[in-house]
């Protein structure tokens, strides 16, 4: 198994770009989720997923879609980049709610 | 918000010695969860305790779980250079019916040769 992968691993943007985040796990997980981590406030929740198409917005959701079309994947999509975006992102899936989170290695964002 | 507030911020030792990282929280839980993240990696679940237990092992860790307290210890016995890495505890609560994970901000451990 590979577990929960999430490409790219590096990006670069311009302010107004848009971009997907890829996330895809093959545990056949029903949970999955977005963190955001930035220096000294720990992993913010931005928008999570019970289920093939049925998501809900976390802590930190505005700038950010996501949908789940498929148990595999949840992609997370930025509309219009912003320098306040400018993270590391983590996608995490689980077998239920209130388990343990796979997380993948990380996509690392940076918007000028 | 953060949920759980790490303590202490860091923390540094000698191989062979005890860690032990304190996480206090602020609502009632289902259970809480503990992470290691190594630097530039995704991060790595340990353990989880559910909230009618009071301790828990898992080889060198032992969790314990004080709900009273609203507080919780992560105890790595007989540290060694590996372990070096930062530590999260993380909470789940319900939220409108569907349980969210909330992290704290983390305690960076250093174990020296």
């Amino acid at each position: 198994n590979a577990g929960v992968t999430q490409t790219p691993k590096f990006q670069v943007l311009k302010t107004g770009q848009s971009m997907t985040l890829q996330c895809a796990q093959d545990m056949n997980h029903e949970y999955m989720s977005w963190y955001r981590q930035d220096p000294g406030m720990g992993l913010r929740l931005i928008h999570y997923s019970v289920g093939a198409g049925i998501t809900d917005q976390g802590e930190v959701p505005n700038g950010y879609n996501v949908s789940r079309s498929t148990t595999e994947d949840f992609p997370l999509r930025l509309l219009s980049a912003a320098p306040s975006q400018t993270s590391v992102y983590f996608c995490a899936s689980s077998s239920g709610s209130t388990s343990g989170r796979y997380f993948g290695p990380g996509t690392r964002l940076t918007v000028l | 918000s953060q949920q759980g507030e790490e303590d202490p911020q860091a923390l540094s030792i000698q191989e062979g010695e005890n860690a032990t990282m304190n996480c206090s929280y602020k609502t009632s839980i289902n259970n809480l969860q503990w992470y290691r993240q190594n630097s530039g990696r995704g991060l790595v679940h340990l353990i989880l305790i559910r909230s009618n237990e009071r301790e828990k092992h898992s080889g060198r860790l032992r969790v314990t779980l004080d709900t009273s307290k609203k507080s919780s210890s992560l105890l790595i016995t007989a540290s060694r250079a590996a372990d070096t890495a930062s530590y999260f505890c993380a909470t789940v609560s319900m939220n409108s019916g569907y349980s969210t994970l909330t992290f704290g901000k983390g305690t960076m451990l250093l174990v020296s040769p």
